[in-house]
């Protein structure tokens, strides 16, 4: 149990276009999911807390018209990153929370030409 | 932000080795739990440890959590290339809540 899936794995866009990554608890229902970001060889950097049916918390330093969330139902939330540039690109990777712990997604790898 | 800073970053040894990671902070946790991460995945939930002074064992793993719950160690028994990866513990801050705090992580190879 606890499986949490990420679509798509891997995007490439051009400079100026959004792109929107899904991120899924396949069975059970998360009332938080959380986004991270992740450079190479470094840990996880927590961008946002998604809750559902509210505002997403963002974390200091994140634009939250830059990284627009949404957590319509308790299985779902979505990460836009909206006129999206080359230093946008990383592993984006979501959780979703469960009792005490979070369970990960694989993740999405963004590369903007 | 509370601050998790796990020792060695970096880690390589030979297959058969024991090794151990350690977590600090000097902040108190609700919980702890233990991460690996391969390249190019996401990272996957290894043990959770909410009791300080608690011990866990994982077949060729174990993880304890301080007893006054600000840190935690993950020791390896005859590291095999498998244990190759990312390791990076997170802490809670507190009961019922959500979030947490990564640690910096270790990256360790196993040299078969």
């Amino acid at each position: 149990g606890a499986v949490v899936s990420q679509h798509p794995s891997r995007v490439i866009c051009k400079s100026g276009t959004s792109v929107k990554i899904e991120c899924r608890s396949l069975d059970f229902q998360a009332t938080t999911m959380f986004w991270y970001r992740q450079f190479p060889k470094q840990s996880l950097m927590l961008m946002a807390t998604s809750n559902e049916g509210s505002k997403a918390t963002y974390e200091q330093g994140v634009e939250k018209d830059k990284f627009l969330i949404n957590h319509a139902s308790l299985t779902l939330s979505t990460l836009t990153v909206t006129s999206a540039h080359p230093e946008d690109s990383s592993f984006y990777i979501c959780s979703a929370s469960r009792q005490e712990s979070q369970y990960f997604g694989p993740g999405t790898r963004l590369l903007v030409l | 932000t509370q601050l998790l800073e796990q020792s060695p970053q970096f880690l390589s040894i030979q297959e058969g080795e024991n090794l151990t990671v350690y977590c600090n902070s000097s902040s108190v946790f609700s919980s702890l739990q233990w991460y690996r991460q391969e390249p190019g995945e996401g990272p996957v939930l290894l043990v959770t440890v909410v009791t300080g002074g608690e011990v866990k064992k994982l077949k060729r793993l174990t993880f304890q959590f301080g007893d006054a719950r600000k840190d935690s160690s993950l020791h390896i028994t005859a590291a095999q290339p498998g244990d190759t990866g990312l390791y990076l513990c997170a802490g809670g801050p507190q009961t019922g809540a959500n979030n947490l705090f990564f640690g910096t992580g270790t990256r360790l190879t196993v040299i078969p």
